[in-house]
């Protein structure tokens, strides 16, 4: 088990650039997990795959952000024309399959920084 | 909108004493429950989850579960300075849906 991975780790843009990330679930694990962290708050849910299906979008979820996961596997998140609210950590999550009950495995996040 | 509501702290407990942590949900229907730790800059840990009423144990940690009060809590015994993080407790829908989390110290 090698654990949810994130890349990368730390990104610093100036405001109105685009920006990526991206998860690479474990692998046996069918859902993956966008949240969004800012300090002093839990993660806020963004959006989340069942494989290659996108199944929900928080309301929080711009229509400068923008997740694929197009073979099932690894997702990237992008943020287009980044404004510096966007500064936060954005967390990626994995599950099993058919887990609704089942925890959240997380990564180490990638920490956004709008200049 | 579902809710989960924590008190923010700082709680402050000695150590080697018992740590109480809070927490409420909105959602009646609501099934599964998670404590996850958080050491600042550091993502998430879980560390117990639990789905029935009554209490789950696991090593110093118990987590315990009153639907009929729609009300999870989870008890560290004997505290220890690396137990001091900031404790979120969450529900599971098909996302989780987190609470701004306890931040918990422990007084060496």
């Amino acid at each position: 088990d090698t654990g949810v991975s994130q890349n990368p780790r730390h990104k610093i843009t100036k405001r109105g650039q685009n920006v990526t990330f991206r998860c690479d679930p474990i692998s046996e694990h069918n859902r993956l997990y966008w949240y969004r962290q800012t300090l002093g708050q839990g993660p806020e849910f963004l959006t989340y795959f069942q494989n290659e299906a996108q199944l929900e979008k928080s309301r929080l979820l711009s229509d400068r952000f923008s997740a694929e996961r197009p073979k099932g596997s690894f997702s990237t998140l992008e943020i287009q024309r980044t404004e510096q609210g966007d500064s936060a950590m954005y967390l990626c999550a994995s599950s099993p399959v058919g887990a609704s009950n089942q925890p959240q495995h997380f990564g180490d996040g990638t920490r956004l920084s709008i200049l | 909108q579902k809710e989960v509501e924590q008190n923010s702290g700082p709680l402050s407990v000695p150590e080697g004493a018992i740590a109480s942590l809070n927490c409420t949900y909105s959602d009646r229907g609501s099934q599964s429950f998670f404590w996850y730790r958080q050491y600042s800059g550091k993502s998430p840990e879980l560390i117990m989850f639990i789905y029935s009423n009554g209490d789950k144990e696991d090593g110093r940690f118990t987590a315990q579960l009153n639907k009929a009060s729609q009300y999870v809590s989870l008890l560290i015994r004997d505290s220890q300075p690396s137990d001091s993080a900031t404790y979120l407790c969450a529900v599971r829908d098909d996302k989780i849906i987190f609470g701004k989390g306890t931040r918990l110290h422990i007084l060496p």
